[in-house]
């Protein structure tokens, strides 16, 4: 019953550092996506992507890139790590991208750059 | 004027309380509407879908209003386990994915 796993829950990076966070969902959902959440401001949407092989920008895309190689896996990679993405995390997937379908969501990733 | 605005709270209710919050929506276009819900620290999850006339799931009962661009969630009998944040959400459909937008939130914590 695992639904969307995302990795790792918590992190730490310096400021230049690059990583990737990890998503997976074995619900075999075609659209994934990528939020950040920061106080006062709601989540947000990084990338998305509507089936393999495709990806797109979602409102907050600078400073990150995705790739959809399977429909299972997303992985959101910081090129260059900088104190502006500490934040919080999610991964999402749903069964298509239209308004009938539940959104459901990794746990959660916390990421802090000093 | 944020796309979808709802007050942060903390809407602070005794236990058996009937509390209600309001979320407005700036995009006329909008064409779903949800209710999620989030506990401290972990995921949104999905609390309600907010049809058109109007929808209840037990204690709690969602409005949608176009006219004035907003809905409501109204949660009676407060239970201490209902303590958490509801963000309301708002889906535009632009013909190749939805877009989705989230309020920040509406904290609800309910005590004894």
């Amino acid at each position: 019953n695992a639904g969307v796993t995302q990795t790792p829950k918590f992190q730490v990076l310096k400021t230049g550092q690059s990583m990737t966070l990890q998503c997976a969902q074995d619900m075999n959902h075609e659209y994934m996506s990528w939020y950040r959440q920061d106080p006062g401001m709601g989540l947000r949407l990084i990338h998305y992507s509507v089936g393999a092989g495709i990806t797109d920008q979602g409102e907050v895309p600078n400073g990150y890139n995705v790739s959809r190689s399977t429909t299972e896996d997303f992985p959101l990679r910081l090129l260059s790590a900088a104190p502006s993405q500490t934040s919080v995390y999610f991964c999402a997937s749903s069964r298509a991208g239209g308004p009938g379908n539940t959104i459901y969501f990794g746990e959660g990733s916390w990421l802090t750059v000093v | 004027r944020k796309e979808v605005e709802q007050d942060p709270g903390p809407f602070n209710v005794p236990e058996g309380a009937t509390v209600a919050f309001n979320c407005t929506y700036s995009n006329s276009a909008s064409q779903s509407f949800f209710w999620y819900r989030q506990d401290c620290r972990k995921e949104p999850k999905l609390l309600m879908s907010v049809y058109s006339s109007g929808n209840e799931d037990g204690r709690f009962t969602a409005q949608l209003n176009r006219a004035s661009q907003y809905i409501s969630l109204l949660i009676r009998d407060s239970k201490l386990s209902d303590s958490a944040t509801y963000l309301c959400v708002v889906n535009i459909d632009t013909g190749t994915a939805s877009k989705l937008t989230f309020g920040t939130g509406t904290r609800l914590q309910v005590t004894l």
